[in-house]
């Protein structure tokens, strides 16, 4: 089975950084996305890790550990529209198939 | 180029009908996946289709089903709908090319599901 955890919310200040864990235990690993979804609208592709380290894509990083089922999106120098949800998104190994954790809620506030 | 479009955007329907979903995946891409997402529990696998199969399913019970015509564009039905099937229903499509690992999913807007 897949079991993905995120926080359910955070806030921040305008210009601040916030980090987004995301902790997973699956049967199998073939990679993790993170995806943003604004209130109304479609989720985006933001990133994809499949080996551990850094992914750096230019205020949004991610980061992966395979070892410790752990993974993060850093979002730096926040402005208002990344207010959003954050959704992680592990890959299994034999269908591809996506499983999503709930979503983490990140308001910024001014 | 035109993304996913999914229709009807909104719908309201009552206990016992049901309801048919659409779903053109961008051009060129033979994946569709459904999705339902609901608050709290994020969003929830239905069953994934390649070349008009069914490739991939999730745990939903038999309410639920889909196809893929030739053209790759999607529909999926659900029978006999109860309250908890209000939800947003997610139609996400890929090249489906698994050959090359995982595909990124792009994603419609949903169509807003109500049951009353």
């Amino acid at each position: 089975g897949q079991n993905i955890d995120q926080p359910t919310e955070m806030t921040a200040t305008e210009g601040a950084i916030v980090q987004i864990n995301c902790t997973y235990q699956t049967s199998g690993f073939n990679g993790l996305f993170w995806y943003q979804q604004h209130a109304g609208e479609a989720p985006t592709f933001l990133s994809y890790n499949v080996l551990d380290g850094l992914e750096e894509k230019g205020r949004f990083s991610s980061f992966l550990s395979r070892s410790k089922g752990y993974s993060y999106l850093l979002l730096k120098e926040l402005q208002m529209k990344d207010s959003a949800s954050y959704l992680c998104a592990v890959v299994s190994p034999n269908d591809y198939k996506l499983s999503f954790g709930a979503g983490t809620t990140v308001t910024v506030r001014a | 180029k035109a993304g996913v479009t999914q229709t009807p955007r909104y719908l309201i329907k009552t206990r016992g009908q049901q309801v048919t979903l659409s779903c053109s995946p961008i051009s060129g891409h033979r994946s569709v996946s459904w999705y339902q997402q609901t608050p709290g529990q994020g969003l929830q696998f239905l069953f994934e289709y390649f070349s008009e199969t069914q490739r991939n399913k999730g745990n939903f019970p038999g309410r639920f089903s889909g196809r893929q015509f030739s053209n790759s564009r999607s529909e999926m039905n659900v029978s006999t709908l109860e309250l908890g099937d209000s939800a947003l229903y997610l139609c996400a499509s890929s090249l489906g090319d698994e050959s090359s690992g995982a595909n990124v999913l792009t994603f419609g807007a949903g169509s807003r599901l109500t049951v009353l």
